[in-house]
C-alpha cells in the first residue's frame, strides 16, 4: 500500500561527501516536493517539481539541487554535505486536480534521516 | 509573505479533556488552511482541510477570516490523539506553507 517511497530510511555521511536522497511515487502525481523537517522549525521546503525536468526552488534551496527525470522519481542531491544538513528528509507528492496546486493534498513518505559527521 | 504561527511547541492534556491546538496566519487574500497530522513512527498525513469542513477522528477547525485563525479542537481527547500536529496554508498558485508544529501530548 506504499505510495511514496524514500530508498534510505537512515543514512550516516561525512563533511564534503555527495549524497543522493531517492524518492518514488507510483499515483501517477505531477507535483513532487523535498522537505526537511527540524524540531523547532517544523517543515521547510527545499525545491519543488511539477513536471519532469521542471524544478522550482522553494525556501531553503541552498546546499541542495534536485533531479527529475521520470515522473515517478524526484532526487535530492547535498553536492558537498555539512553538518547543517543533518536533519529528517520528507518527500512528498500531489496531483494536480486544482489549478490552485498548493491545495491538492500531498501524500509523504516515511522519511530519510540523514546524519552527516 | 504568507506565514503560519503555531505558538505553542507543546500541549499536554489529560484523556477526555478538550484541547485545542492554535493557528494564526498572515496572509491579505483568501487562503486555504490544513492541518496535517503525524503519529509516531508514521507517515506526515492530511487530517483535515477548511474548505471540507468535515469532522475527522472528532477534530474540526474553522477558518476564522477576522481573527485570522484556523484553530483545531476536539471536545474530548484520547490517548491515541497524541502526536505533531502541522497547521498549512496556500494561498493563490503558492505552495504549503507549514507552521512549526505543536506536539499534542495526552495523558491517561
Amino acid at each position: 500500500d506504499v505510495k511514496v517511497t524514500q530508498s534510505s530510511r537512515y543514512l550516516v555521511k561525512r563533511t564534503g561527501e555527495k549524497v543522493f536522497l531517492e524518492c518514488v511515487q507510483d499515483m501517477d502525481h505531477e507535483n513532487m516536493f523535498w522537505y526537511r523537517q527540524d524540531p523547532g522549525l517544523g517543515l521547510r521546503l527545499i525545491y519543488f517539481s511539477y513536471d519532469v525536468k521542471m524544478k522550482e526552488k522553494g525556501d531553503i534551496p541552498e546546499g541542495y539541487s534536485v533531479s527529475r527525470e521520470k515522473k515517478e522519481r524526484f532526487s535530492l542531491i547535498l553536492e558537498s554535505a555539512s553538518t547543517n544538513q543533518t536533519s529528517m528528509y520528507l518527500c512528498a507528492s500531489s496531483s494536480r486536480d486544482r489549478a490552485a496546486w498548493g491545495a491538492n493534498v500531498l501524500t509523504f513518505g516515511a522519511g530519510s534521516r540523514l546524519t552527516v559527521l | 509573505a504568507q506565514r503560519v504561527t503555531q505558538p505553542e511547541k507543546l500541549l499536554s492534556v489529560f484523556k477526555g479533556a478538550p484541547v485545542e491546538l492554535k493557528c494564526n496566519y498572515s496572509y491579505s487574500g483568501s487562503p486555504e488552511l490544513f492541518w496535517y497530522v503525524q503519529y509516531s513512527r508514521q507517515r506526515l498525513q492530511l487530517l483535515l482541510r477548511h474548505i471540507s469542513r468535515e469532522s475527522i477522528k472528532g477534530f474540526t477547525a474553522d477558518l476564522n477570516k477576522g481573527e485570522t485563525s484556523f484553530h483545531l479542537k476536539k471536545p474530548f481527547a484520547q490517548e491515541e490523539d497524541s502526536a505533531m500536529y502541522y497547521c498549512a496554508l496556500t494561498a493563490g498558485y503558492s505552495t504549503l506553507t507549514f507552521g512549526k508544529g505543536t506536539m499534542l501530548l495526552v495523558s491517561p
